[in-house]
């Protein structure tokens, strides 16, 4: 099992660009999620989605969606890209059900915003 | 106020030194705990995973949970070099659908 896939692993963007970032998981999980990792800001959750077809947001959803077609993958979506954006963004995954199983993390795609 | 919050550090610590690291939070709806590892470009890799209060090893790590105090701690006994990551606590309760997260700690440890 490759467990969490993101791609692509770098990524320059100038202002105003759109971009997807990519999550792929080959675990079964119903749980994925979305986080932004920033020096001194620890891990901000930003969208996450319980299932097909089911998204909510989190900490910090503002210029950002998301949506939820297959169990497998859950693209992040940035329509018009800010400086403010540039951050490391983390996907992961968990099973759902008893006992809030922990959730597994892909590698990161680190994302700059010129 | 965070949620988690969690010393930065660094800590540096010679080798076969007993680490300790630690978080506080002010949720009191918290029941699930973990710790995370993140070595430098990669991933936070899962280490430890405690529900409630007590304690749990595994190998030379130890989790500990008091939520009377709202404090959980990792202890590290015999620390290798390969150790010298940042380590991440997260913690979570009810649906389990937020995970929060502290802001992590840098460790070395030194040969």
């Amino acid at each position: 099992n490759a467990g969490v896939t993101q791609t692509p692993k770098f990524q320059v963007l100038k202002t105003g660009q759109s971009m997807t970032l990519q999550c792929a998981q080959d675990m079964n999980h119903e749980y994925m999620s979305w986080y932004r990792q920033d020096p001194g800001m620890g891990l901000r959750l930003i969208h996450y989605s319980v299932g097909a077809g089911i998204t909510d947001q989190g900490e910090v959803p503002n210029g950002y969606n998301v949506s939820r077609s297959t169990t497998e993958d859950f693209p992040l979506r940035l329509l018009s890209a800010a400086p403010s954006q540039t951050s490391v963004y983390f996907c992961a995954s968990r099973r759902t059900g008893a006992n809030n199983q922990p959730q597994h993390f892909g590698d990161g795609t680190r994302l700059s915003i010129l | 106020q965070k949620e988690v919050e969690q010393d930065p550090g660094p800590l540096s610590v010679p080798e076969g030194a007993i680490v300790s690291l630690n978080c506080t939070y002010s949720n009191s709806a918290f029941q699930y705990f973990m710790w995370y590892r993140q070595y430098s470009r990669k991933g936070p890799e899962l280490l430890m995973y405690t529900y409630s209060s007590g304690n749990k090893e595994d190998g030379r790590f130890t989790a500990q949970v008091d939520k009377s105090s709202k404090y959980i701690s990792l202890f590290i006994r015999d620390s290798q070099p390969s150790d010298s990551a940042t380590y991440l606590c997260a913690m979570t309760g009810g649906t389990g659908n937020q995970f929060y997260f502290g802001t992590g700690t840098s460790l070395t440890v030194i040969p």
